[in-house]
């Protein structure tokens, strides 16, 4: 069975980092790419960005370029999204979800979200 | 504002068809194939039509797609309680808007 499992939620301060997790099992993680879907609250779903982990070949959004990091380790099925200097505006869910091709949205399984809350 | 233009609801009785569509432009959807999400409360998404009218296996059939042009459209019929979620239009962008690009989502209430 195709899973992706993503880390609990979390509660950060503004400025502070955050590393997302998403653990894949039941299919070979390096034959598919993992993109992230960002949801903040009672909006829309944006695309973050994918990569690809049998050689981390990764791609960005050009709105979240530079500000988050996509990475995946191949030796324990496990891809991060990295946020950094967090602020209000990153509270959001987030969601790592499986797809074939990086330049088609076509995304067949998903984790479950990470819901992230940034408060002071 | 997103890329994509969707209606933000829609609504209908149970039983009825409803449309949703999906406008954009030459980039997007008029050079790629769309897909459509569905979002029930409080869950991940899930697609219901891939290549702008392919239906995964165990989509319902009254689930149905249409792309021409510019635009796309998502069909529902039979409408059933069970379908009131959001649903969002997605495919590649060639202009510096993307690369994938979402339609800003349409509420469905099954009144």
């Amino acid at each position: 069975e195709v899973q992706l499992v993503q880390s609990g939620a979390e509660v950060k301060k503004p400025g502070e980092s955050l590393q997302i997790s998403c653990q894949a099992s039941g299919y070979s993680f390096t034959a598919y790419w993992v993109g992230w879907v960002r949801q903040m609250p009672g909006k829309g779903l944006e695309w973050m960005g994918i990569v690809f982990p049998a050689d981390s070949d990764t791609r960005y959004t050009p709105s979240f370029r530079g500000q988050v990091t996509i990475s995946a380790d191949k030796s324990i099925s496990t891809a991060y999204l990295h946020l950094s200097s967090l602020e209000a505006s990153d509270t959001a869910i987030y969601y790592c979800a499986r797809g074939r091709h990086f330049y088609d949205p076509l995304w067949d399984y998903w984790g479950q979200g990470t819901l992230v809350t940034v408060s002071s | 504002q997103s890329v994509l233009t969707q209606p933000p609801s829609a609504s209908g009785t149970p039983g009825q068809r409803v449309t949703i569509s999906c406008s954009g432009s030459t980039s997007n959807i008029g050079s790629h194939d769309v897909n459509w999400y569905q979002q029930l409360p409080g869950t991940a998404p899930k697609v219901v039509i891939y290549d702008n009218n392919q239906r995964p296996s165990g989509v319902p059939d009254r689930f149905s797609g249409f792309k021409s042009g510019t635009s796309a459209s998502l069909a529902i019929s039979g409408l059933q309680s069970e379908d009131e979620a959001d649903y969002y239009c997605v495919t590649w962008d060639d202009s510096l808007n993307g690369p994938v690009v979402f339609g800003g989502g349409t509420k469905l209430t099954v009144l």
